[in-house]
C-alpha cells in the first residue's frame, strides 16, 4: 500500500503526559505532513517536514523523519485536554497530491 | 492567513434532489482545490482534484456525473451532489493549495450531508 500507516489507531493518556504517534510508509516522498482534526471539523496543518530534514519542532510538537526506515513520529509533550483529536500523517509526493494515513485518535484524560 | 471557508456546514435533503457545497479561499488564490469524503472514524478519501478553469480530475470509482465539480475562479470551487441518495450521506471536506507540492493544504470545516 502506498498510503501512510499510523499506529497506534487510538491512544488514551493522562493530561500532562507525552503522546507519541507513528507513521510508516512504503513510497518515496518529497515531504511528510501532520494534520489534526477535531471531531466533525476540517483538518488543521501542524507541521511539514521535508525529505531532507530529520527533525522539526513547533511549540509542544516534535516531528522526526527517518527516510531510511520510511517512518515518522509526532510527539506532543505535556499534553492538554484540548489536544484530544485525530491526527493524520500525509505523504507529499512530487505532485501536489497527498496520500493520507488512517489517523490516530488521541484522547487526553483530565 | 490562508483561510478556507466551506458552506454549508450541515445540510439535510430529500432523495433525488441536488445539493451544492461551496469552498472559498478567503485570503489567497487557490490554484488547486481538492474534494474529500470522510466516512465515520476513517481517513480522507480523495474524490477529485480541480484546477481553476479546467475540468476536474476524478479518482477511480467516483462518478463524475453524480459529483459535479466546478472551479470557476481562483477563490471558489463547488461540489454538487446530483440526484442525492441516502448512501451519499457523508462528511465532505474541501482543501486548497496555494503553491507546489511542498505547500501545506488549507482545509474547510467540512459539510455534513444527510440524505433522507
Amino acid at each position: 500500500s502506498q498510503q501512510g500507516e499510523e499506529d497506534p489507531q487510538a491512544l488514551s493518556i493522562q493530561e500532562g503526559e507525552n503522546a507519541t504517534m507513528n507513521c510508516s510508509y512504503k513510497t518515496s516522498i518529497n515531504n511528510l505532513q501532520w494534520y489534526r482534526q477535531n471531531s466533525g471539523r476540517g483538518l488543521v496543518h501542524l507541521i511539514l517536514i521535508r525529505s531532507n530534514e530529520r527533525e522539526k519542532h513547533s511549540g509542544r510538537l516534535r516531528v522526526t523523519l527517518d527516510t531510511s526506515k520510511k517512518s515518522s513520529s509526532l510527539l506532543i509533550t505535556a499534553s492538554r485536554a484540548a489536544d484530544t483529536a485525530s491526527y493524520f500523517c500525509a505523504l507529499g509526493r512530487s505532485n501536489y497530491q497527498l496520500i493520507w494515513g488512517a489517523g490516530t485518535k488521541l484522547i487526553i484524560k483530565p | 492567513g490562508a483561510v478556507v471557508s466551506q458552506h454549508p456546514s450541515r445540510v439535510i435533503c430529500k432523495s433525488g434532489t441536488s445539493v451544492k457545497i461551496e469552498c472559498r479561499s478567503l485570503d489567497f488564490q487557490a490554484t488547486t482545490m481538492f474534494w474529500y469524503r470522510q466516512f465515520p472514524k476513517k481517513s480522507l478519501m480523495l474524490m477529485a482534484t480541480s484546477n481553476e478553469g479546467s475540468k476536474a480530475t476524478y479518482e477511480q470509482g467516483v462518478e463524475k456525473d453524480k459529483f459535479l465539480i466546478n472551479h470557476a475562479s481562483l477563490t471558489l470551487s463547488t461540489l454538487t451532489v446530483t440526484s442525492a441518495h441516502p448512501e451519499d450521506s457523508s462528511f465532505y471536506i474541501c482543501s486548497a493549495s496555494d503553491g507546489t507540492g511542498n505547500s501545506p493544504l488549507h482545509f474547510g470545516n467540512g459539510t455534513r450531508l444527510t440524505v433522507t
